[in-house]
């Protein structure tokens, strides 16, 4: 059982296209994280979220703590956005993060 | 925000030798840092919770004896993959926070084992 599901597991876009990556995840939470994955591994957080809605360029990160769902959104996408996308969660009873499996996401020109 | 920063970021090694993995809190002190291991295609997993000052806490299945973990500030720690085998290039990556939930994940180092 995972606790934190993404969807869609791959995306491939046409440069421009706006883009919206899912994560629903199953315990309460004190906060949610979201992570890039560049091809060769480095990580970049992007986002902490424990409620509302966080904006940083192109990129909006929302959350809904009763529907347990957040989501990640790109806008005007462009291949330099082309990367894996984490969600990760630390649960308000827990000590540890929980991963998902990330969304590979692939711009095209 | 916050700075988390790893070194080296890639390192190649011959199996059998041992490599020291660094995780600096640049802006911050931690009394906490996590660090994870990352699987071809799967998601990220603790291993091990290490504490300043005091011994790591290793999840199930960690060799403690091979994955040694030091925390000897409240800027800096150490993992160092003992005795390395191929089985171990991996992606291993920190974080670090004022609290444990609001941390922050360093860059990550690639770890080849030839």
């Amino acid at each position: 059982k995972n606790e934190v599901e993404q969807s869609p597991q791959n995306l491939t876009a046409q440069e421009g296209e706006f883009i919206t990556i899912n994560c629903s995840y199953s315990v309460g939470i004190s906060a949610l994280h979201w992570l890039q994955q560049h091809p060769g591994g480095g990580i970049v957080s992007l986002f902490m979220l424990s409620s509302g809605k966080k904006k940083h360029g192109r990129l909006i990160a929302t959350i809904n703590i009763q529907e347990k769902h957040s989501s990640l959104h790109i806008t005007a996408s462009h291949p330099r956005d082309s990367a894996v996308y984490i969600c990760a969660v630390f649960p308000n009873t827990g000590n540890q993060f929980y991963f998902g499996t990330g969304t590979s996401l692939t711009v095209i020109p | 925000g916050a700075v988390v920063s790893q070194h080296p970021s890639r390192v190649i090694c011959k199996s059998g030798t041992s490599v020291k993995i660094e995780c600096r809190s640049l802006d911050f002190q931690a009394t906490t840092m996590f660090w994870y291991r990352q699987f071809p295609k799967k998601s990220l997993m603790l291993m091990a919770t290490s504490n300043e000052g005091s011994k790591a806490t290793y999840e199930q299945g960690v060799e403690k004896d091979k994955f040694l973990i030091n925390h000897a500030s409240l800027t800096l720690s150490t993992l160092t993959v003992t005795s390395a085998h191929p089985e171990d290039s991996s992606f291993y990556i920190c974080s670090g926070g004022q609290s444990t939930d609001t941390q922050y994940f360093g860059p990550g180092t690639r770890l080849t084992v030839l």
